[in-house]
């Protein structure tokens, strides 16, 4: 059974600062790895999707790495702003069935605080 | 990116009642989505996969019975909440993705917030 941890689970930092979120899987049979942004009672916000067969995506001052084989990814954040302040999921889309499905095993969540 | 548009947003209800949840995705056909439960401070948690003129898969533990969901057309999947108690009240929130791409990206809805009281 899939398993994804997110590690830590808060975290403040002040405002310039550059920060890694760590979120590690159990089972490396996946089809992708997507990272989101949560803020307060609001939806998900989708940053960067990772395939399988990828080791990176970048947007902007974001930039995820995968590496299928260990179970981990990591989420870096550069020049951190208060803004950014919000919870981040990760989640892994397990490999199987119908690829063109969205089913998703997500994690606890980081929750960022940046301070002014 | 894709659009899915989830109404309504927030809903108070009295126990007892039934409501109802919308999930649209607005820019794609999707034959497949999803629904999630978020309890305060935790993660989503599947609930149940929605498929397009078929039934409903639940996950382990989800009472079919009391989340009914209707996958009626290419661009619509709805979740109604029968009879709703107290300990119902939770975020829902749906998502879907493309079905002409491999490996494509999952969109979610804006959440619906529910509280019964």
């Amino acid at each position: 059974k899939q398993e994804v941890t997110q590690i830590p689970a808060a975290l403040s930092v002040p405002e310039g600062e550059n920060l890694v979120l760590n979120c590690s899987f159990t089972d490396s049979a996946i089809y992708n790895l997507q990272w989101f942004r949560q803020d307060p009672g609001k939806g998900l916000t989708s940053l960067l999707l990772i395939q399988s067969s990828q080791r990176e995506q970048t947007s902007g001052r974001l930039n995820a790495s995968l590496d299928k084989s260990s179970g981990r990814s990591t989420l870096y954040i550069a020049a951190s702003q208060p803004g950014d302040s919000a919870t981040y999921l990760c989640a892994v889309r397990p490999a199987g069935g119908s690829s063109n499905t969205g089913k998703l095993i997500f994690g606890q969540g980081t929750t960022l605080q940046v301070k002014p | 990116g894709a659009v899915v548009s989830q109404h309504p947003s927030r809903v108070i209800c009295k126990s007892g009642t039934s409501v109802k949840i919308e999930c649209r995705s607005l820019d794609f056909q999707a034959t497949t989505m999803f629904w999630y439960r978020q309890f305060p401070k935790q993660s989503l948690m599947l609930m149940a996969t929605s498929n397009e003129g078929s039934k409903a898969t639940y996950e382990q533990g989800v009472e079919k019975d009391k989340f009914l969901i209707n996958h009626a057309s290419l661009t619509l999947s709805t979740l109604t909440v029968t009879s709703a108690h107290p300990e119902d009240s939770s975020f829902y929130i749906c998502s879907a993705s493309r079905q002409d791409r491999q490996h494509t990206e999952a969109f979610f809805g804006q959440g619906t917030r529910l509280t019964v009281v």
